[in-house]
Order: structure tokens, then sequence, then C-alpha cells
């Protein structure tokens, strides 16, 4: 089967970093995203992982490691803008390309 | 405004009637995939073109589902017979055809069946 988890809800403080987890077990592996997605809006591309290591991009980076089924986002210098759900989705093995989602981790950023 | 477009934004329906939702994506790209989303969850696949071929749908899809792209760029989704499950938020997305290429997502168009 197809599974993706992350948490549900994390709150986090204006200027602070936050590390939102995403584990995977999916019949194939052709790369990790992660999409911003505020209420009531479409999903935002965010980042790429295909590769082990390290991809960052400004304030946001996000990390993969194909064998443990991990992946993580990392969210530097928080803002209050930056509260907002944010989507794991991994590409299976197949050539179509269509996306699996995790529920979704809510962030509220504080004061 | 170059992005995916939808619509309509938003559309309220009686149970048993018949919807029909619109996609422009973006004019380059091959691929064309709709989701459905309900609150608190995250999108949900359901079928995707490339160029005009349907090449893939979800079982999510039953049989009430339909879904067209004949000149292989809008594409349009039909809901025969709504249900109240069907009340969701209904996503079009675009992309390249290449694994790494992201897929840009349009608004969405939100239906609610009473």
């Amino acid at each position: 089967g197809q599974n993706i988890d992350q948490p549900t809800e994390m709150t986090a403080t204006e200027g602070a970093i936050v590390q939102i987890n995403c584990t995977y077990q999916t019949s194939g592996f052709n790369g990790l995203f992660w999409y911003q997605q505020h209420a009531g809006e479409a999903p935002t591309f965010l980042s790429y992982n295909v590769l082990d290591g390290l991809e960052e991009k400004g304030r946001f980076s996000s990390f993969l490691s194909r064998s443990k089924g991990y992946s993580y986002l990392l969210l530097k210098e928080l803002q209050m803008k930056d509260s907002a759900s944010y989507l794991c989705a991994v590409r299976g093995d197949n050539q179509g390309g269509k996306l699996i989602f995790g529920q979704g981790t809510e962030l509220s950023v504080k004061p | 405004d170059t992005g995916v477009s939808q619509d309509p934004r938003h559309k309220i329906t009686k149970r048993g009637q018949n919807v029909t939702f619109r996609c422009d994506p973006i004019s380059e790209h091959n691929r064309l995939y709709w989701y459905r989303q309900t609150l608190g969850q995250g999108p949900e696949f359901l079928t995707y073109f490339q160029n005009e071929a349907q090449l893939e749908k979800s079982r999510l899809l039953s049989d009430r589902f339909s879904a067209e792209r004949p000149k292989g760029s809008f594409s349009t989704l039909e809901i025969q017979r709504t249900e109240q499950g069907d009340s969701a938020m209904y996503l079009c997305a675009s992309s390249l055809a290449a694994a790494s290429y992201e897929q840009y997502f349009g608004p969405g168009t939100r239906l609610t069946v009473t």
C-alpha cells in the first residue's frame, strides 16, 4: 500500500525554526515534493528532492533519506505569513507523475 | 495571468444533479491532473492526461465521474447524479512531462452538494 505520515498540527514562534517531518511507504519512489497551502488557496510548490541530502532554498530547506523513507522541511526565521498547511507528496513508481499526498501539517506561527 | 485557471470557483448543487468543471492549464504543459481535497486532508489523485490521452484513473473515480481533454489543452470534469459525499474542493494541476517537474495547481472548484 501507499502511506505518507506527517504530524497534523504544529505551533511555533515568530523568528524561530521549525522542522516538519514526513515518513513514507510507497510501492516505488521517484521524488518527494513539499507544497504550502494557505486556507482556501491552491497548493504552491516549495521543494523537490530525489537524491539523499539537503536542498536549501532561502528560508526553506528540505532533506531526504530514501533508505529510511523519511523527509523533513525546515523553515527558518519564521514569519506570521508562514502559517499554513504543509503538504508532503511522493511521486511513486509510475511514469505518469501523479502525486500521493500526506494529510498535511497545519503550522501556526504565533508572535 | 499565465497560471492554471479553473471555472467555476464555487458550485452549489442539489443531490442528483450533474455538474461540470473546467480547467485551463499552463499553455506549454502537456500533463494535466485532477485531484480532490476534503477539509483537513491532502489532495487525492483522480485522473491525469498526457496531451489528449487519459492515461490513468484512480479507483476513487466512480462511473459517475468522467473527464476529457479533447484537444490536449483545457479539460473538463463531469460528475453525474451528484451525492453529498462528492462535496469537496476539486483541484486541477499541470506540468511538463518529466518526473522532476513540479505540478502547478489551479485555485480549485469548491463543490457543495445539498
